[in-house]
């Protein structure tokens, strides 16, 4: 079964672009989670898009937006970057929940954007 | 703010010991924690999942949940080299609208033969 798969790898952009990020999920998964992980910081959440609509939002600016499309697969769009935005994002996905239980997420190899 | 904190590393034991990271959270609805397992450059992969009180085996991983207590630890036994990786704990809230994860900064284990 193929895992999340996450493209580019990497991706360099000058301050003031736009970067898209894709994700592809699990085979199955519906839930799709983009993190941003910058150096020496811990995990922090962006978006969680499921059955296509946006249903949580992390505290980030808005020119970080995105999407799901109709196969569950995902954009992560960053509108004029900045020097901080340089990180590693993670998309992550996992299946529907049943009861008070949460199928755990599964984490793609991610995409390390660096700014100029 | 919901938080999630890790004891700070790095941690240092060697080969064929037990490592216990330990995590605590401060948002008493979480319903679900995981530990995942993070290599320096790579992204996190998961590794044990808990929900209930008690503790959890799978293999060299153990880990303890205490709602009571808000607290959730990891026990690796026969500690190797190769565990060597930063670990993460993530909790999860209760509730159908609320999926994302709280991690912790992590605590980095280094196993030495």
């Amino acid at each position: 079964e193929a895992g999340v798969t996450q493209s580019p790898t990497h991706l360099i952009k000058t301050r003031g672009q736009q970067a898209t990020l894709r994700c592809s999920p699990i085979s199955g998964h519906t839930s799709v989670y983009w993190y941003q992980q910058a150096l020496g910081l811990g995990l922090q959440f962006l978006l969680w898009y499921d059955e296509g609509e946006e249903r949580n939002r992390g505290n980030f600016p808005p020119r970080f937006s995105g999407r799901q499309f109709p196969n569950y697969s995902s954009e992560l769009n960053v509108n004029a970057l900045e020097l901080e935005d340089s990180a590693l994002y993670l998309c992550a996905s996992s299946a529907l929940t049943t009861g008070d239980y949460y199928e755990p997420q599964h984490f793609g190899d991610g995409t390390r954007l660096s700014i100029l | 703010q919901k938080e999630v904190e890790q004891n700070s590393g790095p941690l240092s034991v060697p080969e064929g010991a037990i490592a216990s990271l330990n995590c605590t959270y401060s948002d008493r609805g979480s319903q679900s924690f995981f530990w995942y397992r993070q290599y320096s450059g790579k992204s996190p992969e998961l590794i044990m999942s808990i929900y209930s009180n008690g503790d959890k085996e799978d293999g060299r991983f153990t880990a303890q949940l205490n709602k009571a207590s808000q607290y959730v630890s990891l026990l690796i036994r026969d500690s190797q080299p190769s565990d060597s990786a930063t670990y993460l704990c993530a909790v999860r809230e209760r509730g159908s609208t609320l999926g994302r994860l709280y991690f912790g900064r992590g605590t980095q284990l280094t196993v030495w033969p």
